[in-house]
């Protein structure tokens, strides 16, 4: 069975930072682009952030370019989002995604919700 | 890295077939056969419903059928039920190597 399991959400002051993990199992990690996708409450999809399977390639959107990094480590079959400098137009779920490649999302986690708000 | 356009909000009739249309550029839609759309249900994660225009994913109904033309994708729901009420996005893949989603289709089912 397929599990993408986020964590590191919660409330966040404006300006502060803050590092997402998502624990991934039922498929071959290493093998698969990886991305964020986020969702302002009651709005769209947004997408955020992609990593190659093996790490070397990544792309950000323009509304977090600059301050968001996105890394893995395929040894623990994690994915993380450290996103610095937060607004509170980043309030959103943050979905964690895996695809066989950067064209598609087959797998998305269940999300973890990230407030910044004072 | 603009939104994909998309209407708002399609109704039919159960039994009847809808179309959900998908608007990007030659940058996204029109120059990449790598469009897929996703079904959000209220509280719940997206879902996969086409990739590559027209490919379905294992386990999805056969009611469900994508296509393209030009800068344009669509999504065509038949003998539609009504447990086919939900949100749908589309999403493309682009020439910055990145991912675009529309801004979403809410599907009512009379």
């Amino acid at each position: 069975e397929v599990q993408l399991l986020e964590s590191g959400g919660g409330l966040v002051q404006p300006g502060g930072s803050l590092r997402l993990s998502c624990a991934v199992s039922g498929f071959s990690f290493s093998s698969h682009a990886m991305n964020w996708v986020r969702q302002a409450p009651g709005k769209g999809l947004e997408w955020v952030s992609v990593i190659s399977g093996n790490g070397v390639s990544t792309y950000y959107a323009d509304s977090v370019k600059g301050r968001s990094t996105i890394f893995r480590d395929n040894s623990k079959n994690t994915l993380y989002l450290q996103v610095n400098s937060l607004r509170a137009e980043d309030t959103a779920v943050y979905y964690c995604t895996g695809g066989r490649g950067f064209q598609v999302i087959d797998y998305w986690g269940q999300g973890t919700l990230v407030t910044v708000s004072s | 890295q603009s939104a994909l356009t998309q209407p708002a909000s399609v109704s039919g009739s159960p039994g009847q077939s809808i179309t959900i249309s998908c608007t990007g550029t030659s940058s996204d839609v029109g120059g990449y056969n790598y469009v897929s759309w996703y079904q959000q249900h209220p509280g719940r994660a997206p879902k996969l419903m086409i990739y590559d225009v027209s490919n379905r994913p294992s386990g999805i109904s056969n009611r469900f059928s994508g296509s393209k033309s030009g800068n344009t994708a669509s999504l065509t729901i038949s003998g539609l039920q009504a447990e086919d009420e939900a949100d749908y996005y589309c999403s493309s893949y682009t020439s910055s190597s990145t991912l675009v989603f529309g801004g979403g289709t809410k599907v009512t089912v009379l």
